[in-house]
């Protein structure tokens, strides 16, 4: 009964090339999220969707492209990858919509993602 | 721009000690703190803060509030190997550009 799952969990691909990572989420949550944690464990948001419609888009290199499909979804799409892209990407979600209220935030297992 | 730092950056401490975790936060249009807790993969929530001197309570863990000098802290006491973890703590803004600004985290060993 996984909440929010993402594949794949490990992803080791070359320079640039594109890659996706999809992320779906079955708690029936408006919002959902892409963060990049890097190797200090910083976690930065990097998008955020609510029912289907782009809400942040965090300063983010348009390589990267957000895509939803249906609100439990939201994949991850990545152009001409590069080396500092290397990182652990963590899909969330979170119940109404992200702005007047505090939601808690629930996280996929995340995906590790190395550029060689 | 929003931040919030933690502090220590990281603790090793003996099973059985109480630990106090920090962070402090400079976020335009503050809402509420939360803390998380990462251990290998997913950071999984622990609690959610909006209102000063309000204190959380689940088993050994305990969190305050205090919005009128910007920060929070995460007690632990009597801790557990299990308790090794990262923390993570983030403010959330409202308006347009909500969102959940996090720290860099704790990192706390916990050793027989």
């Amino acid at each position: 009964d996984t909440a929010v799952s993402q594949t794949p969990k490990y992803l080791v691909t070359q320079m640039g090339n594109d890659k996706s990572i999809k992320c779906e989420q079955n708690l029936g949550h408006d919002t959902m999220y892409w963060y990049k944690q890097d190797s200090k464990k910083f976690l930065k948001i990097m998008f955020s969707y609510n029912n289907k419609e782009l809400i942040i888009n965090e300063t983010v290199p348009n390589r990267f492209s957000p895509k939803s499909p249906d609100k439990a979804h939201l994949n991850l799409h990545i152009n001409s990858l590069e080396l500092g892209d290397s990182a652990v990407y963590f899909c969330a979600s979170s119940q109404g919509v992200w702005g007047q209220r505090t939601y808690e935030q629930y996280f996929g297992p995340g995906t590790r993602l190395t550029v060689t | 721009e929003d931040k919030v730092v933690q502090s220590p950056l990281s603790l090793v401490v003996h099973e059985g000690d109480t630990v106090t975790l920090n962070c402090s936060y400079e976020v335009t249009n503050f809402r509420s703190l939360l803390w998380y807790k990462q251990e290998k993969k997913a950071p999984t929530f622990l609690f959610m803060l909006t209102s000063s001197g309000i204190e959380k309570k689940s088993g050994r863990l305990s969190s305050i509030l205090d919005k009128k000098e910007l920060f929070s802290i995460l007690n632990i006491t009597a801790t557990q190997t299990g308790d090794s973890a990262v923390y993570l703590c983030a403010a959330h803004n409202t308006g347009t550009a909500s969102k959940l600004t996090f720290g860099t985290g704790t990192r706390l060993q916990v050793t027989l």
